[in-house]
């Protein structure tokens, strides 16, 4: 079946470094790709997604491309702050198993000062 | 107000007891999905339901039925809790596939 995986955390940067996040996918059919952050706390919120191959998404200065080549989508961002600390999901969503989501196992970023 | 909403938002309880677990959203969302984040796994789906006639397994059903009541409202329960469904456990939301999923804030369940 369909499954994601994601490096394995936790991930500690400085502020300002540069993140990268990396996720693979197994999928039979053509999925569309996600990140998800999850602040301390908090329900998962969207960060950004891409629903087919090359289409890169953005926000907040996060980036990631979907690269059906090499079945990725890593997640990247030039300049990490304090309050991107967080636990970050890739997942895919399957439009033929009617559009559930599969996640990979979450990491965990931590950015200290 | 929250789109998603989830009560309780914490339980503690003991093996054996019946456990509901509810979720509410205003957003007009046609499906609704219980999911369980347990450390190390992500999150993994137990139920979902594309419209109220139309509830579905997941991928980790067993110890868990559901019950959508309306469009806005769908249900967790937990028949006969048992200490390895300890977990936090979300509802979400979202406007047929291929879309955005909405979270709620999650309900961290404990069973001793």
């Amino acid at each position: 079946g369909d499954s994601v995986t994601q490096m394995e955390g936790p991930v500690t940067l400085s502020e300002e470094a540069f993140l990268t996040i990396n996720c693979t996918y197994t999928a039979t059919g053509y999925p569309s790709l996600f990140w998800y952050v999850q602040y301390p706390g908090e329900g998962l919120q969207l960060l950004l997604k891409a629903t087919k191959a090359d289409d890169k998404g953005s926000n907040k200065g996060f980036e990631a491309t979907y690269r059906k080549e090499t079945t990725s989508f890593h997640l990247e961002k030039g300049s990490v702050q304090v309050s991107d600390s967080a636990v970050y999901f890739c997942a895919l969503s399957d439009y033929n198993q009617g559009g559930k989501l599969i996640f990979g196992q979450g990491t965990e970023l931590s950015v200290k000062p | 107000d929250a789109d998603v909403t989830q009560t309780p938002r914490n339980r503690i309880t003991k093996t054996g007891k019946r456990i509901m677990l509810e979720c509410s959203q205003t957003k007009g969302h046609d499906r609704m999905y219980w999911y369980r984040q347990d450390p190390g796994l992500g999150l993994r789906l137990i139920y979902y339901s594309f419209d109220v006639k139309d509830i579905n397994k997941g991928e980790i059903s067993d110890g868990y039925s559901v019950s959508r009541q309306a469009q806005a409202k769908f249900s967790l329960s937990l028949e006969s809790a048992i200490p390895n469904q300890t977990a936090l456990y979300f509802c979400a939301t979202s406007e047929g596939g291929h879309n955005e999923q909405f979270f709620g804030p999650g309900t961290r369940l404990t069973v001793l």
